[in-house]
C-alpha cells in the first residue's frame, strides 16, 4: 500500500530564504507526482507535475525533484515571499489508483 | 478554458440527513474524482468516474455514492450523514482515464454535520 510522507510538518521561514520541502513515497512504481498548494480553507492549485520518466520540474520560483528508485522528492522556493504562505501537498499517482496524498507541509514566511 | 466548478460552497446539515455535492470538470476532462479532507489531513480519496461508470473506490462506507453524467458533470451523495463526515469535499478531474496528465481540482465544498 502506497503511504505519502511529508516533513516538515510546518516550517516558518523569513522573508527571502530559500528553502526546501520533501516528500516520500513507499512505492516507487508510480506515473507521476505532482505538487500543489492549498490556501486555508480553499482547493488545490496545480504547481509542477512530474512524468516518472522525468528528473525535475521548474516554474518560476519553483523547482521540483523526482528520485524514483529513493521515493524522493523535494520541491525548492527560491526566495521566499509572504504571499508564499500557505500548505503544499504532494501526491503520487499510480495505474489503476487515484490519487495518494501527504499531509502536507504548512510554510508561514514572515515579512 | 473553464476550470473545475463545485457547488455549493459552504453547506450546513444536520446529522441523520443527505447531502448532494456537484461538480463540473474541467473541458475535455471525462474522469472525476472526489476527495475528502478532514481538518489538518491530506486528501482522501472516495471514488472516481469514468465515462460514467465507477471504476475505484477508496475506503469509505456505501452511505457515500456517485453519479457522473453524459457531459461528464459529477454528483457525491452521502446518505445517513454523521458528525464526522464534516470536511471539506474536492473534486478533481484528469483526461482519459489515466490522470497521466496530472489532476485538476476545485476550489471544494465544506460541509458542516451538526
Amino acid at each position: 500500500k502506497q503511504e505519502v510522507t511529508q516533513i516538515p510538518a510546518a516550517l516558518s521561514v523569513p522573508e527571502g530564504e530559500n528553502l526546501v520541502l520533501n516528500c516520500s513515497f513507499t512505492d516507487s512504481a508510480i506515473y507521476n507526482l505532482q505538487w500543489f498548494r492549498q490556501d486555508p480553507g480553499k482547493g488545490l492549485t496545480s504547481l509542477l507535475l512530474i512524468q516518472s520518466s522525468q528528473r525535475e520540474q521548474t516554474s518560476g520560483r519553483l523547482n521540483a525533484s523526482l528520485d524514483k528508485s529513493s521515493g524522493r522528492s523535494t520541491l525548492y522556493i527560491a526566495a521566499s515571499q509572504p504571499g508564499d504562505s500557505a500548505t503544499y501537498l504532494c501526491a503520487v499517482y499510480q495505474a489503476g489508483t487515484a490519487l495518494i496524498f501527504g499531509k502536507g507541509t504548512t510554510l508561514s514566511v514572515s515579512s | 478554458e473553464t476550470g473545475v466548478t463545485q457547488s455549493p460552497t459552504h453547506l450546513i446539515k444536520t446529522r441523520g440527513q443527505q447531502v448532494t455535492l456537484r461538480c463540473s470538470s474541467q473541458s475535455g476532462h471525462n474522469t472525476v474524482s472526489w476527495y475528502q479532507q478532514a481538518l489538518g489531513q491530506g486528501p482522501q480519496f472516495i471514488f472516481q468516474y469514468y465515462r460514467e461508470e465507477e471504476n475505484g473506490r477508496g475506503n469509505f462506507p456505501p452511505r457515500f455514492s456517485g453519479l457522473q453524467f453524459p457531459n461528464y458533470s459529477s454528483e457525491l451523495n452521502v446518505n445517513a450523514l454523521e458528525l464526522d463526515d464534516s470536511a471539506l469535499y474536492l473534486c478533481a478531474s484528469s483526461f482519459p482515464g489515466q490522470g497521466n496528465y496530472g489532476y485538476t481540482f476545485g476550489s471544494g465544498t465544506r460541509l458542516t454535520v451538526v
